[in-house]
């Protein structure tokens, strides 16, 4: 079985300041790491994914990722924030092999940017 | 990508009474899926809709409750039955991109509120 725990439910930062938002899984197989972003009133969107190949992964407006696979972690980052990248983060792992598109969701994290 | 539009956005029902979601997207997929966001809560998968055949559910769902009709290759409806106030939640319809499968497409959810 799977399961992803997002370490903090929420971040508040103030504009243009880092943030890192963290993720860790479990899991007794290969999987694929994603983070999706939800804004307000919105379905939700990729953000980025890791498949294989190279641990450092970079998204859509300006986050990246890097798949740590002895710590079991997929923290995201940006390195300088805007207010619009005020939104609801989700990690999300896949099996690998698996047929269908069976997610496993962290409970979130809500980045909150401030002026 | 896939555009997904789904009906309601959001509505407020009584106890008792049930409501059917519907989930259109633009072009032709094999396999849909609908998921639950419970309130502060991360994404939960009920169960996938594949065209021409019953769908499968998730443990801890069931036909009874979630009933489940998939006419097509671009649409399909979820319905939420006998509804209790636990059932408060956003219902999410999702499809893969049919390029690798790797990722999923979502619509921009109902958020549906049981009084």
């Amino acid at each position: 079985a799977q399961s992803v725990t997002q370490l903090d439910s929420q971040v508040p930062v103030f504009e243009e300041a880092p943030v890192e938002l963290r993720c860790n899984y479990s899991s007794s197989v290969s999987v694929y790491l994603f983070w999706y972003v939800q804004y307000p009133n919105q379905g939700l969107q990729l953000l980025l994914k890791y498949l294989s190949g190279s641990t450092l992964v970079k998204g859509i407006n300006g986050f990246e990722a890097e798949f740590n696979k002895s710590q079991t972690s997929f923290h995201l980052r940006k390195p300088s924030v805007h207010i619009s990248d005020t939104a609801e983060y989700f990690c999300a792992v896949r099996p690998l092999g698996f047929q269908g598109g069976k997610l496993i969701f962290g409970q979130g994290t809500e980045l909150s940017v401030k002026p | 990508s896939a555009v997904i539009s789904q009906k309601p956005s959001r509505d407020i029902c009584q106890r008792g009474t049930s409501l059917t979601i519907q989930c259109q997207v633009d072009s032709q997929v094999t396999m849909m899926f609908w998921y639950r966001q419970q309130p502060g809560q991360s994404l939960t998968l009920i169960a996938t809709a594949n065209q021409g055949s019953e769908a499968t559910y998730e443990s801890g769902f069931v036909i009874d409750k979630f009933p489940i009709s998939r006419p097509n290759l671009t649409f399909s409806t979820l319905t939420v039955s006998n509804m209790s106030p636990e059932d408060s939640s956003i219902y999410l319809c999702s499809v893969e991109d049919g390029t690798g499968g790797e990722k999923l497409f979502f619509g921009s959810g109902t958020q549906l509120s049981v009084l």
